[in-house]
């Protein structure tokens, strides 16, 4: 079985331009995240789609990021203008979904797109 | 004060010597623990997970949560240098999906 796929792997963009980032779940996983990891830190959560609802989108910095998920698979997200402060790598989870009676509902974490912003 | 503190490393261990990783947290609302293991250029992936204060063996390695404290372990056995990785504790309410994590600790196990 496929796991997370996310695209591009690797970014490298000028500061002011726009970036998007593309994920695709595991099939049947109705839950969806962005996480953000920046060097030498922890995944710290940017967004959570339950189907294509946003059900926490607490951490996105509304003003230049915008994210995605037409149909409750795939999902997008973007960065328009990119700062340089936003280097980092770009993680897209999934998982089965809340709705699944254990608490375990594990997280599986795609590659990653790493972006820099010079 | 982040909820989730871990030592950020570098940790450098000699083949077959045994490994300690912790976390501290400051949220008592925790019930879900768990130990991602993350390779360069790679996602994290589970490694192991367990519910509430205890022990938990799988092979080589074994969690252990003491929720009095607020402190969870990873230890690995015979650390091969497979293990080298960068490990990440993480956490999480019960009920909820999102997950808190530590600044991960890079080990590297020297042949």
């Amino acid at each position: 079985e496929a796991g997370v796929v996310q695209s591009p792997r690797y970014k490298i963009i000028e500061k002011k331009q726009p970036v998007a980032f593309w994920c695709n779940p595991i099939s049947g996983h109705n839950t969806l995240y962005w996480y953000r990891q920046n060097l030498g830190q922890g995944p710290e959560l940017l967004i959570r789609y339950e189907n294509e609802e946003a059900v926490d989108d607490s951490q996105l910095p509304k003003d230049r990021f915008s994210a995605e998920r037409l149909k409750g698979v795939d999902s997008t997200l973007k960065i328009q203008p990119a700062e340089l402060g936003d280097s980092a790598v770009y993680l897209c989870a999934s998982s089965l979904g809340s709705g699944y009676g254990s608490g375990r509902n594990e997280q599986f974490f795609g590659p990653g797109t790493r972006l820099t912003v010079l | 004060q982040k909820e989730v503190e871990q030592d950020p490393g570098p940790l450098s261990v000699p083949e077959g010597a045994i490994v300690s990783l912790n976390c501290t947290y400051s949220n008592s609302a925790f019930q879900y623990f768990m130990w991602y293991r993350q390779y360069s250029r790679k996602g994290p992936e589970l490694l192991m997970y367990t519910y509430s204060s205890g022990n938990k063996e799988d092979g080589r390695f074994t969690a252990q949560v003491d929720k009095s404290s607020k402190y969870i372990s990873l230890f690995i056995r015979d650390s091969q240098p497979s293990d080298s990785a960068t490990y990440l504790c993480a956490m999480k309410v019960a009920g909820a999906n999102n997950l808190f994590f530590g600044t991960g600790t890079r080990l590297t196990v020297i042949p």
